[in-house]
């Protein structure tokens, strides 16, 4: 079974704060995902990266960095946290884009304060 | 582009009766069509998804949909509803004619599964 981990299922931190949100997949998936969940708004992409060193924006990358050194890590950067970024954040990977089941991590609740 | 909508917020159900949650899209070509699930505070799990071949889709947990492409709709179902099937559910497509390869998501209906 794939795997998806991400670092801690619930954060706080506070206003200005540099956060740092890890995920780590186990099946050598090329791609890998960042999105955000709200209530209402349903999943809005972040980033993606389909290679090591690789990341395209997705649909709001505004306040939001990624890293991928790894293969199986895909980091997600919030350079200076800011009270609308608290939400619930979920990674992804998949073998290849297009027609590929996405598998999902845990979910990271960020709380901003 | 492509662009789907689940128009139901939420779906109340008995127990042991049929359930139907609703999805429609819109593309330029042909689309890729996926339904997952996501249990409380858990992350989404794939139930099914509709590439090409027959409209009629089996996936996890007793779930069908099927894919219309006349009405443009990939409703997901379920003969018999359980209380565990009480959960958030995302549709999704892709595209297949140019533009983005990642899928894009509904909303999400959140089905609630009555005793």
């Amino acid at each position: 079974d794939v795997k998806v981990t991400q670092s801690s299922r619930y954060l706080v931190k506070r206003t200005g704060e540099k956060v740092f949100l890890e995920c780590v997949q186990d099946m050598d998936h090329e791609n890998m995902f960042w999105y955000r969940q709200d209530p209402g708004l349903g999943l809005r992409l972040i980033y993606f990266s389909y290679d090591v060193k690789m990341k395209e924006k997705g649909d709001i990358p505004e306040g939001y960095s990624v890293s991928r050194e790894k293969k199986e890590r895909f980091s997600l950067i919030l350079e200076s946290a800011s009270t609308n970024q608290t939400s619930m954040y979920l990674c992804a990977s998949s073998l290849l884009a297009g027609q590929e089941t996405q598998y999902f991590g845990p979910g990271t609740r960020l709380l901003v304060l | 582009a492509q662009s789907v909508a689940q128009p139901e917020d939420q779906v109340n159900v008995a127990e042991g009766n049929p359930l139907t949650v609703k999805c429609t899209y819109s593309v330029s070509g042909n689309p890729y069509l996926f339904w997952y699930v996501q249990y409380p505070n858990r992350g989404l799990q794939f139930l099914l998804k509709y590439i090409t071949g027959d409209n009629l889709v089996k996936g996890s947990y007793g779930f069908e949909a099927e894919f219309n492409k006349s009405q443009t709709s990939f409703h997901l179902k379920k003969p018999s509803a359980l209380v565990s099937d009480s959960a958030l559910y995302f549709c999704a497509v892709r595209d297949t004619t140019g533009g983005s390869y990642i899928p894009t998501f509904g909303r999400g209906t959140s089905l609630i599964v009555h005793p």
